[in-house]
Parts: structure tokens; C-alpha cells; sequence
């Protein structure tokens, strides 16, 4: 298995305060993603990162913020959260070839009450 | 745009039964194609892939090939078991656009399979 270790796994607070979702990779990939799971939506990409400071935004990028400081870790923050954020989160990575797929990690639980 | 639509779900069957879902796109180039599967609790994990047209993908039973006629990639198994229930996601790489410095993977919404004992 791809080494991509999300944290926390579970996470429950309240709506307007700060959140911060890690994702750490073993593997010295180029590409991190963040995604989101919601029941009817499948996967929606947040933002994604194709190299460290540099990130660029998915289709779903309103109310979230990431930052790269290492090759190894992607951070997802919701400045203030809102129970509108309330999901799975998964995190992906992926190498810089044509044809290569993305691994992910095992999601983060985030309940915004 | 690009997109991709799937079988919808959810797909109950009984142990031994063949599966079938479907899985078509829409893209303006040749996309690499990918099945994840989604057991209960996990992130998705690849189940196979195919990357240019006529190739057969194949893993645990599981097989898809590459149509380039009918832009489809339907994912197929002979004889279902327990173990398979879970959510399959199809995922078509396409290539990256002008203003796309990501690889540009899009999924399908998934259909969920249970298999009865």
C-alpha cells in the first residue's frame, strides 16, 4: 500500500471554528490532492498540489485553503468551518507520468455541528 | 465538458452471479482508464486500469476493456462473492488541459455493490 497517512481520522467541532486536516506521504510524490465524499456527489477535488508551494484550486475550492511547505505534506484548512463542510475527506497522491493512478489515504471524518 | 456516467446503483446480487457495470465518458482526447473500489471505511483503492484502446485490464476476477468506438470501459465479473461488496468508481485520466497543471482525473459518482450470501 501507497504510505499516505491522514490525521485526524475523526474529527467532530463546532461551526466557525478553524480546522486543519494533515495528509504525509512516504512515497515522494509529486501530486497531492485533496477530495471530498458527500452522499450523491462521489468525489469532488478541493485543491490540489503539483510541486511544494505550489497549489491550485478544484471545482469545489470555496471556504478552503492548502498549503505545501514539504514534498511530504499537504494541509486542508477550513478558516471558519460551516456545517455545509461537514464530509469525508480523502486525500490522493500521484507521480508525474502519463498513466499512473492515484493512491489514497483512509479519509478523515469531519462533523461540523 | 468531460465527464464520465456510470451504472446506477445500488446493485444487489446473489453470490456467483455475473456483474456488470457500466461506465461511458466523454473526453476531447484519449484518456488512460481507471476502476477504484471503495470497501466500507477505506479510501478507494485501484482495481484495474487500461491505457490506450483494446486493452484489456484485469485484477481479482475483475476485467474491463478499453472501447474507443463506444467510449466505454465496463467493468465485469464472472462469479460475484461476498467480499465484493463495496463501491466501484470508474475514472477516466484525461489529458491535461492548457491552464491544468494537475493530472485531471474525473469520477464517476460510483455504484455501490452488495452480494448476497
Amino acid at each position: 500500500d501507497a504510505g499516505i497517512t491522514q490525521s485526524p481520522r475523526h474529527k467532530v467541532t463546532e461551526t466557525g471554528t478553524p480546522v486543519t486536516l494533515r495528509c504525509h506521504q512516504t512515497e515522494n510524490h509529486r501530486y497531492m490532492y485533496w477530495y471530498r465524499q458527500d452522499p450523491g456527489h462521489g468525489l469532488r477535488l478541493i485543491h490540489y498540489s503539483y510541486g511544494v508551494k505550489d497549489t491550485d484550486k478544484g471545482e469545489v475550492s470555496d471556504g478552503y485553503s492548502v498549503s505545501r511547505s514539504k514534498t511530504e505534506d499537504f494541509l486542508l484548512t477550513l478558516e471558519s468551518a460551516t456545517s455545509s463542510q461537514t464530509s469525508v475527506y480523502f486525500c490522493a497522491i500521484s507521480e508525474w507520468t502519463d498513466n499512473q493512478p492515484q493512491h489514497f489515504g483512509d479519509g478523515t471524518r469531519l462533523s461540523i455541528l | 465538458g468531460d465527464s464520465v456516467t456510470q451504472m446506477e446503483g445500488p446493485v444487489t446480487l446473489s453470490e456467483e452471479a455475473f456483474l456488470t457495470i457500466n461506465c461511458t465518458y466523454t473526453a476531447t482526447g484519449y484518456p488512460s482508464l481507471f476502476w477504484y473500489v471503495q470497501y466500507p471505511g477505506e479510501g478507494l483503492q485501484l482495481l484495474l486500469k487500461a491505457t490506450k484502446a483494446d486493452d484489456k485490464g484485469s485484477n481479482k476476477g475483475f476485467e474491463a476493456t478499453y472501447r474507443k468506438e463506444t467510449t466505454s470501459f465496463h467493468l465485469e465479473k464472472g462469479s460475484v462473492q461476498v467480499s465484493d461488496s463495496a463501491v466501484y468508481f470508474c475514472a477516466p485520466l484525461l489529458p491535461p488541459g492548457r491552464d491544468n497543471y494537475g493530472q485531471n482525473f474525473v469520477f464517476g459518482p460510483g455504484t455501490r455493490l452488495s452480494v448476497l450470501p
